[in-house]
């Protein structure tokens, strides 16, 4: 009964290489975000939609891109990945106001070689 | 102002024992603590939340302890048992800001 997916659970890409990674909620959650999380630290918010309004962190590099394309899917697009962008990727619903919970999916890896 | 200061990094305890984790907050317009809990390969889980209107809340081994004039937080887990053995975060958010600022995380190993 998973409730937010995310694929694939792991991503190995080359230096420079686009990549997208996919998350889905069966939740019917407005806000979805994006979450990167290195080794040993906690996660940093990258982005978030609520609904069809995306609402970009101030230190996002631009590398780094969203599109969800309807309330179900949401996907992060890294344009040309760079050593330091391996990490733990997290996507996470919220059905609305702040004091809603957040569900985490469980993560995509990604490994740049 | 946005950050929030979590200890320890990590802390080790004898099953049955309690687990004492410590967050410090700047940003006063924060109002919305919850405490996160995530197992290896996992996304984090909410596991336990408090609002600054009350100074303590429990939910069965677990409880939050809240100091609005310290601006501190803490997470107790009482009788501690290797299932517990997770990384814990802390949070902060406020009204008009739907995401969360966490603390660095703690890893938690309970020993059997």
């Amino acid at each position: 009964d998973a409730m937010v997916i995310q694929n694939p659970r792991y991503q190995v890409t080359q230096f420079g290489k686009p990549v997208t990674l996919s998350c889905s909620q069966t939740l019917n959650h407005n806000v979805m975000y994006w979450y990167q999380q290195k080794s040993s630290q906690a996660p940093k918010l990258l982005f978030h939609y609520y609904d069809k309004d995306f609402n970009n962190e101030a230190d996002t590099p631009d590398n780094f891109q969203s599109r969800r394309p309807n309330t179900s899917f949401c996907f992060l697009d890294i344009r040309s990945p760079g050593l330091g962008d391996a990490a733990m990727y997290l996507c996470a619903t919220s059905r609305d106001m702040y004091l809603e919970t957040q569900y985490f999916g469980p993560g995509t890896r990604l490994l740049v070689l | 102002q946005q950050q929030v200061k979590q200890s320890p990094q990590s802390l080790i305890v004898q099953k049955g024992g309690i687990s004492i984790i410590n967050c410090a907050y700047e940003n006063t317009a924060f109002d919305y603590f919850p405490w996160y809990q995530q197992f290896p390969g996992k996304g984090p889980a909410l596991l336990i939340a408090i609002r600054p209107d009350v100074s303590e809340k429990k939910e069965g081994r677990f409880t939050i302890s809240f100091n609005k004039s310290a601006k501190q937080f803490s997470l107790h887990i009482m009788d501690s048992q290797p299932g517990d053995s997770a990384t814990y975060f802390c949070a902060a958010t406020r009204r008009g800001r739907r995401a969360l600022t966490f603390g660095s995380g703690t890893r938690l190993q309970v020993q059997p």
